[in-house]
């Protein structure tokens, strides 16, 4: 069974640093690309990052370049994602999401349960 | 960045009726398009991909067409179980992937 359980989220405050962590299990974690998705509570989906098998491609939103780094560890079949210089708009549930397929740019066939990040003083 | 505009945002059927939910690109996808469903309190699940193709356990009530720009998914007989936000989703081009803002179906 297909298995991705999120950690890392709390709160923090804005300016600081926080990082995400996604275990996978259940599947051959290096033949899929893998994705962050976040939601405000009550709102719409927003793909926030994404990255291909073996970290060839990795790609952001607009709204969190520069201040996300997503990465991989393949042999602990694990995704990280680290946000930095956070603010109050980066509130919300973040989902660990595997691709379908290994690039990077196919459907979302697995999510998590998510990890609540909230920005706030 | 390609928009992803979903129509209506709310639809209110009874039990047994045929729900058709509308997307709409503001380009061509061919038919890399997915269709989630999210059920309150639970985490989006994957029922449709490449505009028509089921995803594994979905049960056939639910079904996906279009190509292009236009896309509809139809849910033939309406359940209880059916009660969620569907939303659709582009994978033809990033970044970024993006979403439509979601149709919330409910029950009459």
């Amino acid at each position: 069974e297909v298995q991705l359980v999120e950690s890392g989220g709390g709160l923090v405050q804005p300016g600081r640093s926080l990082r995400l962590s996604c275990a996978a299990s259940g599947f051959t974690f290096d033949d899929h690309g893998m994705h962050w998705v976040r939601q405000v509570p009550g709102k719409g989906l927003e793909w926030v990052s994404g990255i291909s098998w073996d970290s060839g491609s990795i790609d952001y939103a607009d709204s969190v370049r520069g201040r996300f780094t997503l990465s991989r560890d393949n042999a602990r079949n694990s995704l990280y994602l680290q946000m930095n210089s956070l603010r109050a708009e980066d509130t919300a549930l973040y989902y660990c999401v595997r691709d379908r397929g290994s690039a990077g740019i196919s459907p979302f066939d697995h999510w998590g349960q998510g990890t609540l990040v909230t920005v706030s003083s | 960045e390609i928009v992803m505009t979903q129509s209506p945002a709310t639809l209110s059927l009874s039990p047994g009726e045929r729900a058709t939910l509308s997307c709409r690109a503001s380009q061509s996808l061919v038919t890399n398009l997915a269709w989630y469903q999210q059920k309150p309190g639970q985490a989006p699940r994957l029922l449709i991909y490449g505009a028509s193709t089921r995803a594994t356990g979905v049960p056939a009530r639910f079904g996906g067409s279009g190509s292009g720009t236009e896309f509809t998914l139809t849910i033939s007989s309406l359940q209880s179980e059916d009660v969620a936000v569907y939303y659709c989703q582009q994978y033809k081009d990033w970044p970024p992937l993006t979403f439509g803002g979601g149709t919330k179906v409910e029950i009459k």
